[in-house]
């Protein structure tokens, strides 16, 4: 089936830095969204975007809705200690009812 | 609202036993969908429901089976437990596949 790379893997930061991650299709999405897990609890939405070049933000949050519309990227700024978790993109392919999730993305911040 | 709600929290079976997750909505969504979530995969998609009295399978269906008689549940049915089961339940529902909201998962062990 259809595979988001979502990279990096893991990232260990320190508190106030800021934070880049992607995630990357072989093909063309219509819908890109960026999610966040706690540990123990169901993803919750954090962004979505719709169309090729959007920018959007949420607070600290940034993403972008990559041109090629084969990509995405999410942005941190000033990372505090609540950022901690698994940060998930998922797509959706024009004419697609199904959401493809990457593999995540998991964020530490050393004390 | 309470949202998405699933039931049990955590569930451990024998191999062979059957049982029923249930997932429950109360935003009037129609669109409910049954991931698993197991280390380094990300979420996959079992089953998918546009509406009440339509299913359909996502990407790895097998060994698992779903109904959809009122737009607020969605239980999901394991017919034959085997250990290749064991993993976290996510169920998810939307007004469409865009922005899905995620209930607090059933941790399943299949011993």
């Amino acid at each position: 089936g259809q595979q988001l790379n979502q990279s990096p893997q893991s990232m260990f930061i320190q508190e106030g830095e800021d934070v880049s991650m992607n995630c990357t299709s072989s093909s063309i999405f219509n819908t890109w969204l960026w999610y966040k897990q706690d540990p123990g609890e169901g993803p919750v939405l954090l962004i979505a975007l719709y169309k090729a070049g959007e920018l959007t933000s949420n607070g600290r949050l940034t993403a972008q809705f990559g041109i090629t519309r084969k990509d995405s990227f999410l942005n941190i700024s000033a990372s505090i200690p609540s950022d901690v978790g698994i940060y998930f993109c998922a797509g959706r392919m024009e004419g697609n009812e199904k959401l493809t999730f990457g593999t995540g993305t998991r964020l530490t911040i050393i004390p | 609202n309470a949202g998405v709600t699933q039931t049990p929290k955590f569930q451990v079976l024998k191999t062979g036993q059957s049982m029923t997750l249930q997932c429950a909505q109360d935003m009037n969504h129609e669109y409910m969908s049954w991931y698993r979530q197991d280390p380094g995969m990300g979420l996959r998609l079992i089953h998918y429901s546009v509406g009440a009295g339509i299913t359909d399978q996502g990407e790895v269906p097998n060994g698992y089976n779903v109904s959809r008689s009122t737009t607020e549940d969605f239980p999901l049915r394991l017919l034959s437990a085997a250990p290749s089961q064991t993993s976290v339940y996510f169920c998810a529902s939307s007004y469409s596949p865009h922005e899905q909201y995620f209930g607090p998962g059933t941790r399943l062990t299949v011993t």
